[in-house]
């Protein structure tokens, strides 16, 4: 079946840390991947996202993912994480075109200050 | 703002009672999901619907019905829910269901508790 997995559930860390969140999916087919974030009190709005082409992938506020076709994953990262970052951050894919969009359990990421 | 407005933002039910969940997309998108968001599990697929017809229905219960009158409002009418089925409930539209316009837009959810 398809889905999409983040092993991280709960992630604390100091602000200027790296943070490194990871996100894999099952194969089959052509995929796009996105990563989501919900801000405390907010609506899920779009980090950024992967449909072809470089797999480095750059989106607002910092954040990039790798998608690594060969592992099935596409991670998030943010070399230098602020206190502003606090948020649940959630994976999701799209199994080729027109199909469902999965999302993953979410991350939850604690920035101390 | 997404352009993607949910009305009401939090509503209480008892079980007997029948409501209605809004959405408004103001972007001139084509499809409309919705979805559920429950405590420690992965948002779920509800109903998605593409230039008005609906396309999919996952396994819904029908105290569920999904209604979309044009292409930039979805409506989610309640019946005789359970109190499990309280949840944040997710409203998405995205221009088309073609996967290169396919990015998908949130709403900021209806909040509802069932008692």
């Amino acid at each position: 079946a398809q889905s999409v997995s983040q092993h991280n559930h709960h992630v604390i860390l100091s602000e200027a840390a790296s943070l490194e969140l990871g996100c894999n999916y099952s194969y089959g087919g052509t995929v796009n991947l996105f990563w989501y974030v919900q801000y405390p009190g907010q609506h899920l709005q779009l980090l950024l996202k992967y449909f072809s082409g470089d797999p480095l992938v750059k989106g607002i506020k910092g954040f990039e993912a790798e998608f690594i076709k060969s592992k099935f994953s596409f991670n998030l990262r943010k070399p230098s994480v602020q206190w502003s970052d606090t948020a649940e951050y959630f994976c999701a894919a799209l199994f080729n075109q027109g199909g469902k969009l999965i999302f993953g359990q979410g991350t939850e990421l604690s920035v101390k200050p | 703002e997404t352009g993607v407005t949910q009305t009401p933002r939090h509503l209480v039910m008892g079980m007997t009672n029948k409501k209605s969940l809004k959405c408004e997309q103001h972007l001139g998108h084509n499809a409309m999901y919705w979805y559920k968001q429950s405590a420690k599990k992965p948002l779920e697929l509800m109903f998605v619907y593409s230039l008005e017809e609906r396309v999919e229905n996952n396994s819904v219960p029908s105290r569920f019905s999904p209604e979309c009158p044009n292409s930039s409002h979805l409506f989610l009418h309640l019946h005789t829910l359970q109190p499990e089925d309280s949840a944040l409930y997710l409203c998405a539209s995205s221009q088309s269901r073609r996967a290169a316009q396919e990015t998908q837009y949130f709403g900021p959810g209806t909040r509802l508790l069932v008692l």
